[in-house]
């Protein structure tokens, strides 16, 4: 059973413009959600976090989104630059410093 | 400060050899995760260390198994290893907190 699904295995989206990134997962146990970014031959890097109890968190370019009664959280870049070109995870846990369960990934290509 | 380091990067097994990949963590952390990378998938958690004593576990068979050092270093060992074992091993380190760092990885490769 997938827990959390990235449906979309890919994304292109114009430089400059906003990439959007979406997760959806079913156990409503989970109340820490996370976003990493991983390069070819790289480990995944984190990029932000989201608590249970917040419905937004910002961090430069980067916005995480959670709907806890969707059961969807997401990713926002804007502007959205060559460089954000990777594949993202999102990795949703259940309290501090529990496993991770992740998504399959989306790559997404931002064209110059 | 220095960050997750995985040994080696890549390597090449049999077929029902046994394999120990490292792991040190980043300065100050104590809680060591390990995960498995299959080709076009995500991370899929093996187990995780805390203050040297194992802290959860994932659907892994027993002939994944594991140790963390005083140092917070860590090992998996594989025994056995199936074609199916070959995938990028991810190691984890954090500070009893969500935000877990990861290493580089290393690229097993069983044939």
């Amino acid at each position: 059973d997938q827990q959390v699904k990235q449906n979309s295995p890919s994304l292109s989206v114009q430089e400059g413009r906003i990439s959007i990134l979406n997760c959806d997962y079913t156990n409503s146990m989970f109340d820490y959600f996370l976003w990493y970014k991983k390069y070819p031959a790289e480990g995944p890097t984190f990029l932000i976090s989201i608590s249970s109890i917040k419905d937004k968190n910002e961090d430069g370019r980067f916005t995480v989104f959670l709907n806890k009664s969707a059961k969807h959280l997401s990713l926002h870049i804007v502007p959205s630059q060559p460089g954000d070109s990777a594949v993202y995870f999102c990795a949703l846990g259940t309290g501090a410093n529990s496993k991770l369960t992740f998504g399959k990934g989306i790559t997404l290509s931002v064209r110059p | 400060e220095t960050g997750v380091t995985q040994s080696p990067t890549h390597l090449i097994k049999t077929r029902g050899q046994q394999v120990t990949l490292r792991c040190s963590s980043q300065s100050g952390h104590n809680t060591v995760s390990w995960y498995q990378q299959a080709l076009g998938q995500g991370p899929q958690f093996i187990f995780q260390y805390y203050r040297e004593e194992e802290n959860g576990r994932g659907n892994f068979p027993p002939r994944f198994s594991g140790l963390q050092f005083p140092n917070y270093s860590s090992e998996l060992n594989v025994n056995a290893l199936e074609l199916d074992d070959s995938a990028l091993y991810l190691c984890a380190s954090s500070l009893r907190a969500a935000e877990a760092f990861f290493g580089q990885g290393t690229r097993l490769t069983v044939v």
